[in-house]
């Protein structure tokens, strides 16, 4: 049972560049989230999707565009990377029975 | 105001310590409480939910007081383990979870 897995781990891109992190839990929650954390900051909500087919922004969606592929897997798109996106951006799972969020390792950007 | 704060710390304690945090919260409406672990360069894992009544796990105690908008984490007995950021995390519903920025503790042998 591997929880939430993210992939890549870490990712270097240039100023304009684009990429896609991927997010995928096999835990069967309905509803699954993209973080970014910077020093001293905690925790900000990129966007969120509360069940397969519905996305919604979160704190701070602007830069960045999701999909939610299927029950299992919601990916986050940068399509023209800043140095302003240099952060880790984490990954999460939760059903609504308990709220509780269950969170993949990271990954780590950094935007030159 | 940030809608979570918690004082960041660090908190340097000796194992065998008692060592409290503190939380505060913005909006009354808050309905679900709960404090994270995350280790360094790891990704925050679930410590406990707090409850009105305040819960126990162990060594470690968590209390709410809606009146006074706060929420605290008590660790009896600290480890070297224990040494984590601690994430006060309150949801207000509609998927709407704040996280707060934590507290660093560094427990020392």
């Amino acid at each position: 049972n591997a929880g939430v897995t993210q992939t890549p781990k870490f990712q270097v891109l240039k100023t304009g560049q684009s990429m896609t992190l991927q997010c995928a839990q096999d835990m069967n929650h309905n509803s699954m989230y993209w973080y970014r954390q910077d020093p001293g900051m905690g925790l900000r909500l990129i966007y969120y999707s509360a069940s397969e087919g519905t996305t919604d922004k979160g704190e701070v969606p602007n830069g960045y565009n999701v999909s939610r592929l299927n029950k299992r897997e919601f990916s986050l798109r940068l399509e023209s990377a800043a140095p302003s996106q240099t952060s880790v951006y984490f990954c999460a799972s939760s059903d609504y029975q308990t709220d509780t969020q269950y969170f993949g390792p990271g990954t780590r950007l950094t935007v030159l | 105001r940030k809608e979570v704060e918690q004082d960041p710390g660090p908190f340097n304690v000796p194992e065998g310590a008692t060592v409290a945090f503190n939380c505060t919260y913005s909006n009354s409406a808050s309905q679900s409480f709960f404090w994270y672990r995350q280790d360094c360069r790891k990704e925050p894992k679930l410590l406990m939910s707090v409850y009105s009544s305040g819960n126990e796990d162990g060594r470690f105690t968590a209390q709410l007081n809606r009146a006074s908008q706060y929420i605290s984490l008590l660790i009896r007995d600290s480890k070297l383990s224990d040494s984590a950021t601690y994430l006060c995390v309150v949801d207000t519903g509609g998927f709407k979870t704040i996280f707060g920025a934590g507290t660093r503790l560094f427990v020392k042998a």
